[in-house]
């Protein structure tokens, strides 16, 4: 059974098009987050979502929105897509904040 | 916030030799340091942690140092095998605060 699932595993868009990627976890965990992985491999992360509590990275445009509709589903939508938005996204989870975290397999999001 | 550094962005050595990769950090409040391997297509997968009240922890293969006061942390794998080829992030984290990674290395063993 696979831990925490994404899909889809690629998206490939056109600017300014609104997309969302779906995240799912089996673990029991009670926290989930988006990380965003640039062609570098730097990982950063987007959101920490723990108990109903969103904790934002200001430095994430407001066209990224989180949403959850139970512990655990943490869903990424994105509005308006940009080019500079091609990545790979990670959704992640762990059973408290910040403990140690387990990842899905990534969602490649490409704009044309 | 937490500022980690991560050498050699890019490793090879020869199958059976050795592999070093260092992570230096800032913030002294840090106190947990995970390591992750990503394999291609794949996402990172935790390989091994270190807590700040441990000096070294080894797992068969892959160990990990930390020196507090230099503020820097190492992973070791010995006897490297080419399934050991993956690209490797250092994190830190002080409690309560979100993961700082590294910006990772790039390993090859050479069969």
């Amino acid at each position: 059974d696979t831990a925490v699932s994404q899909t889809p595993k690629y998206l490939v868009t056109q600017m300014g098009n609104d997309k969302s990627i779906k995240c799912e976890q089996n673990l029991g965990h009670d926290t989930m987050y988006w990380y965003k992985q640039d062609s570098k491999k730097f990982l950063k992360i987007m959101f920490s979502y723990n108990n109903k509590e969103l904790i934002i990275n200001e430095t994430v445009p407001n066209r990224f929105s989180p949403k959850s509709p139970d512990k655990a589903h943490l869903n990424l939508h994105i509005n308006s897509l940009e080019l500079g938005d091609s990545a790979v996204y990670f959704c992640a989870s762990s059973q408290e904040l910040y403990q140690p975290q387990h990842f899905g397999d990534g969602t490649r999001l490409s704009i044309l | 916030g937490e500022n980690v550094e991560q050498h050699p962005s890019t490793l090879s050595v020869q199958e059976g030799d050795s592999a070093v990769i260092k992570c230096t950090y800032s913030d002294s409040a840090s106190n947990y340091f995970p390591w992750y391997k990503q394999e291609l297509g794949k996402g990172p997968q935790l390989i091994i942690d270190i807590r700040s009240n441990v000096g070294e922890k080894k797992d068969q293969r892959i160990a990990v140092t930390l020196n507090k006061t230099a503020k820097h942390f190492s992973l070791h794998i010995t006897e490297t095998q080419p399934e050991d080829s993956a690209v490797y992030f250092c994190a830190a984290t002080a409690t309560g605060n979100q993961f700082y990674f590294g910006t990772g290395t790039s390993l090859t063993v050479i069969p």
